[in-house]
């Protein structure tokens, strides 16, 4: 089935550094997501690339979207304790049906 | 902000009881979802739902899963027969159009399920 696949399964880094998360899908899309999610609490919408788009920014976060690779990055910059959280990237093949993967899980230390 | 709400926050069954989980999505949202989560495990797809209708459903989604908008504010999951396995949260979304016209889903807090 249509789903993201992120990568690497966990990330710790120190505050002010960069974080960097890869997800691979699988078939054509639509569009890609990012979400995030805080330790069991709901997953909140962070960024939407379409599949013409290759770049996209908001804040500190950028996307790529390289659909010849089937591909997608999230660069998370200066980096805060706050940001530790687990990402997940989401796609769907069909018009309704957001697959996720199963996450980065990122720990930022103060 | 508007929200998707969901109740209860948690839930503890009987193996073999059935449940109800209840959600009242963005009140201007007409596209439904439900995804559930093992702890600690990928976010799973069970259903969309627009229209009254199912649109799309995984294969998760069996003949002991059936999903409703029994009024014009909420939209609740029945799984009927409760397996140990059915343990996990579950989380409704909503969104104001079809995800594949570049939607973002706007999700609830969760449910946690636990079958004893």
């Amino acid at each position: 089935s249509q789903q993201g696949e992120e990568d690497p399964q966990a990330l710790s880094i120190q505050e002010g550094e960069n974080a960097t998360m890869n997800c691979s899908y699988k078939t054509s899309i639509n569009n890609l997501q990012w979400y995030r999610q805080n330790s069991g609490r709901g997953l909140v919408h962070l960024i939407l690339i379409r599949s013409n788009e290759r770049e996209k920014h908001s804040g500190r976060l950028r996307v790529t979207l390289d659909t010849s690779k089937k591909s997608s990055s999230l660069l998370i910059t200066a980096s805060r304790a706050a940001d530790t959280a687990s990402y997940f990237c989401a796609t769907d093949a069909q018009i309704n049906d957001m697959r996720f993967g199963a996450g980065t899980r990122l720990t930022v230390k103060p | 902000e508007p929200e998707v709400t969901q109740t209860p926050s948690h839930q503890v069954t009987q193996m073999g009881q059935e449940v109800i989980l209840r959600c009242v999505p963005i009140s201007n949202h007409l596209y439904f979802y439900w995804y559930r989560q093992i702890l600690g495990q990928k976010v799973e797809f069970l259903v969309s739902f627009y229209n009254n209708e199912i649109s799309e459903k995984s294969e998760i989604f069996d003949d002991q899963f059936s999903v409703e908008r029994p009024d014009g504010s909420n939209f609740t999951l029945k799984i009927r027969s409760t397996k140990l396995e059915d343990s996990a949260m579950y989380f409704c979304a909503s969104s104001a159009s079809w995800t594949g016209f570049n939607e973002k889903l706007f999700f609830g807090s969760g449910t946690q399920l636990s079958v004893l």
